[in-house]
C-alpha cells in the first residue's frame, strides 16, 4: 500500500528565506506526483504536477524536484513571504485510471515578517 | 467563475442523524471525487465517480453514500452519523479520471458529529 510521508510537519521561518520541503513515498512505481497549496479553512490548489519521466518542474518561486528510484520528492520556495504561509501536500498517482491520489499529511509553512 | 462548490460549509450533527453534502461543479467535469481530511492524515478517498452515472468506492467508503444525480452533481450522504465520522470533506472534480488531470476542489464542509 502506498505511503506518503511529509518531514517537517511545520515549518517556521523568516521572510526572504530559501526553504525546502520534503516529501517521501513507499513504492516507486507513481504515474506523476503533485504538490498543493491549502490555506486555512479553503481547499487545495494544485501548484505543480510532475510526471514520472520528469525530473523536475518550475512556475515562479517554486521548484518541484523528484527522484522517482528512492521515492523522494522536494518542493523549493525562493525567496519565501508571507503570503507563502500555507499548508503544502503532496500527493502521488499510483497510475490506476482515476485520480486517486495518495495525498501526505501536509507541511504547515510559516513565513514571518 | 464558481468552480467547485460545496454545501453546507459547517454542519454539527448528533449521532444517528442523517445528512447529505451537496456538491456541484460548472467546469462540465466527467470525474468527480469526495475526499476527508483528518488531522495529521492528509486527505482519504471516500467515493469518486468517473463519469455520469458511475461510482466507485475509495479507500474510506464504510458509512457513506453518493449519487451522481447529473454530471455537475455530486452528493454524499451520511445514513447514520457517528463521532468517527467528523471530519472536513473535500469534493473536487477533474476533466477525466485520467493520468495527471488537474484536480479542482470545492472550499470544504466542516462537519462535527457529537
Amino acid at each position: 500500500k502506498q505511503e506518503v510521508t511529509q518531514i517537517p510537519a511545520a515549518l517556521s521561518v523568516p521572510e526572504g528565506e530559501n526553504l525546502v520541503l520534503n516529501c517521501s513515498f513507499t513504492d516507486s512505481a507513481i504515474y506523476n506526483l503533485q504538490w498543493f497549496r491549502q490555506d486555512p479553512g479553503k481547499g487545495l490548489t494544485s501548484l505543480l504536477l510532475i510526471q514520472s519521466s520528469q525530473r523536475e518542474q518550475t512556475s515562479g518561486r517554486l521548484n518541484a524536484s523528484l527522484d522517482k528510484s528512492s521515492g523522494r520528492s522536494t518542493l523549493y520556495i525562493a525567496a519565501s513571504q508571507p503570503g507563502d504561509s500555507a499548508t503544502y501536500l503532496c500527493a502521488v498517482h499510483p497510475g490506476e485510471y482515476g485520480n486517486k491520489l495518495v495525498f501526505g499529511a501536509g507541511t504547515i509553512l510559516r513565513v514571518k515578517s | 467563475n464558481a468552480g467547485v462548490t460545496q454545501t453546507p460549509k459547517f454542519q454539527v450533527l448528533k449521532t444517528g442523524q442523517s445528512m447529505t453534502l451537496q456538491c456541484a461543479q460548472d467546469m462540465n467535469h466527467n470525474s468527480m471525487y469526495w475526499y476527508r481530511q483528518d488531522p495529521g492524515m492528509g486527505l482519504r478517498l471516500i467515493y469518486y465517480s468517473a463519469s455520469e452515472g458511475t461510482t466507485d468506492k475509495g479507500e474510506v467508503p464504510n458509512g457513506y453514500n453518493v449519487s451522481r444525480l447529473n454530471k455537475r452533481e455530486f452528493s454524499l450522504r451520511l445514513e447514520s452519523a457517528a463521532p468517527s465520522q467528523t471530519s472536513v470533506y473535500f469534493c473536487a472534480s477533474s476533466v477525466t479520471g485520467g493520468y495527471g488531470n488537474t484536480i479542482y476542489f470545492g472550499e470544504g464542509s466542516w462537519l462535527t458529529v457529537v
